[in-house]
């Protein structure tokens, strides 16, 4: 059975960087089978793909346009898990964040994690 | 980007109804399409995928169906657990993109 474990702070400052951690139990984040994704919801946006990490022959990347000056996604082989960095937040990136896998067959978001509210306030 | 027009918005129903929810992307996406259940304060949870196929342990009254750009998921006869919101989502092309939602409430 996979699990997704988040973490991360529930508050952030204006300007700061956003960042939080999914730990992954019961697959690897090396597996060709999926690929590793951050996703988010806020009642403005509904839910809304922030992009993913996934393996092949080598580590590859992929970010939704809109983010992709201010996200990084990194996978950490060591500990099973990968990563969300989103830097020079604004309040319109309040939102709650998701990790979840994309299952290559069917292409489908079968395990997600529990979900983080992420505030940007000062 | 791939836009998802999912309808309606919301629909009150009683149980035992029939519910059937709309889907419609803005280009051709094959059949790269799953549907999603949430409840309050929980994750979205899959319930079918590739348009048709039942996510293991997913009650049978779900069904799905359609290709190309229209795609409908079906609820055979609504149980007091279903009501809930219901999202579709390509995974055709990135950015993946979701439907805006349907909320799915007690009449």
């Amino acid at each position: 059975q996979v699990q997704l474990q988040q973490s991360g702070p529930g508050l952030v400052k204006p300007s700061q960087t956003l960042s939080l951690t999914c730990a992954i139990s019961g697959d690897s984040v090396s597996t060709k089978s999926a690929a590793w994704n951050w996703i988010r919801q806020s009642p403005s946006r509904g839910l809304e793909w922030l992009g993913r990490t996934y393996y092949t022959s080598k580590w590859n990347s992929d970010y939704a346009e809109s983010l992709k000056s201010r996200i990084t996604i990194n996978p950490d082989t060591s500990k099973n898990q990968f990563s969300l960095q989103l830097s020079s937040v604004t309040p319109e990136d309040t939102a709650v964040y998701y990790c979840a896998r994309l299952n290559w067959g069917g292409k489908r978001f079968d395990y997600w994690g529990q979900g983080t509210l992420v505030t940007v306030s000062s | 980007d791939i836009q998802m027009t999912q309808s309606p918005s919301s629909l009150s129903a009683s149980v035992g109804d029939r519910v059937t929810i709309t889907c419609r992307a803005s280009q051709s996406i094959s059949n790269f399409l799953s549907w999603y259940q949430q409840k309050p304060g929980k994750a979205p949870k899959l319930l079918i995928y590739s348009t048709s196929t039942l996510q293991s342990g997913v009650p049978s009254g779900f069904s799905g169906s359609g290709s190309g750009t229209d795609f409908t998921l079906t609820i055979s006869s609504l149980q007091p657990e279903d009501f809930a919101t219901y999202y579709c989502l390509q995974t055709y092309d990135t950015p993946y993109t979701f439907g805006q939602g349907t909320n799915v409430e007690i009449k």
